[in-house]
């Protein structure tokens, strides 16, 4: 057990909606990472956020938009959904900002039909 | 911007057998990471190198940091099947961390 919780563990909408993913980071850790990992596919790094701070931009599509508040849990808000935007979805949780290894929760599963 | 290929994408090893899997970057690293992802699950740390040329042992796993820097490797001795899984590494530069595609291991008994 990582210590990261991600809610919910799978997640079925249909094209155009939108979602909410939250991500409780290990007891301690300040950074909260979202990655995207598409089927067989690597890890797509999203956005970062530490101590409440946005730190890092990867390629965040416009439709998505993330915060971390003030208990240092995230969340990640995923509109106007396409196909495409079918993948698990990692929070990833590091005791600061630099260096620190990463432990990932087991991720949320999205399927837009 | 800072680029981490890692190589090769998919490694079908026999059983008992040894392979090693390879991390490139475009830039010089501070230091690389090394994290694994069972079939379903989530990545998981492995180990971190920092120094030029270091080398540390997880068991049968060897990991290897290049003198430059620039470059990692992961060897694996006797695979066994319980050395399935997607092995990724991470390469951090001005603490931003790039993550390589994988490399996905399968293991015929």
């Amino acid at each position: 057990d990582s210590g990261v919780t991600q809610t919910p563990k799978h997640l079925i909408t249909a094209t155009g909606q939108r979602v909410t993913l939250r991500c409780s980071p290990r007891s301690g850790d300040l950074s909260v990472y979202w990655y995207q990992q598409s089927l067989d596919q690597g890890l797509q790094f999203l956005i970062q956020y530490y101590n409440g701070e946005e730190r890092a931009k990867g390629n965040i599509l416009e439709r998505f938009s993330a915060q971390q508040f003030p208990d240092l849990h995230s969340e990640l808000n995923l509109s106007s959904l396409e196909l495409g935007d079918s993948a698990l979805y990692f929070c990833a949780s590091s005791v600061d900002q630099r260096n620190s290894p990463l432990h990932f929760g087991n991720g949320t599963r999205l399927t837009v039909t | 911007g800072q680029q981490v290929m890692q190589i090769p994408q998919y490694q079908h090893v026999q059983e008992g057998e040894d392979f090693t899997t390879y991390c490139n970057s475009s830039t010089t690293l501070s230091n690389i990471q090394w994290y694994k992802q069972r079939p379903g699950g989530h990545p998981v740390f492995l180990i971190q190198l920092v120094k030029s040329g270091e080398v540390k042992k997880q068991k049968r796993l060897t990991f290897q940091f290049g003198e430059a820097k620039k470059n990692s490797s992961l060897h694996i001795t006797a695979t066994q099947t319980t050395d399935v899984g997607t092995y990724f590494c991470a390469g951090i530069n001005d603490y931003k961390l790039s993550f390589g595609a994988g490399t996905t291991v399968t293991v015929r008994a």
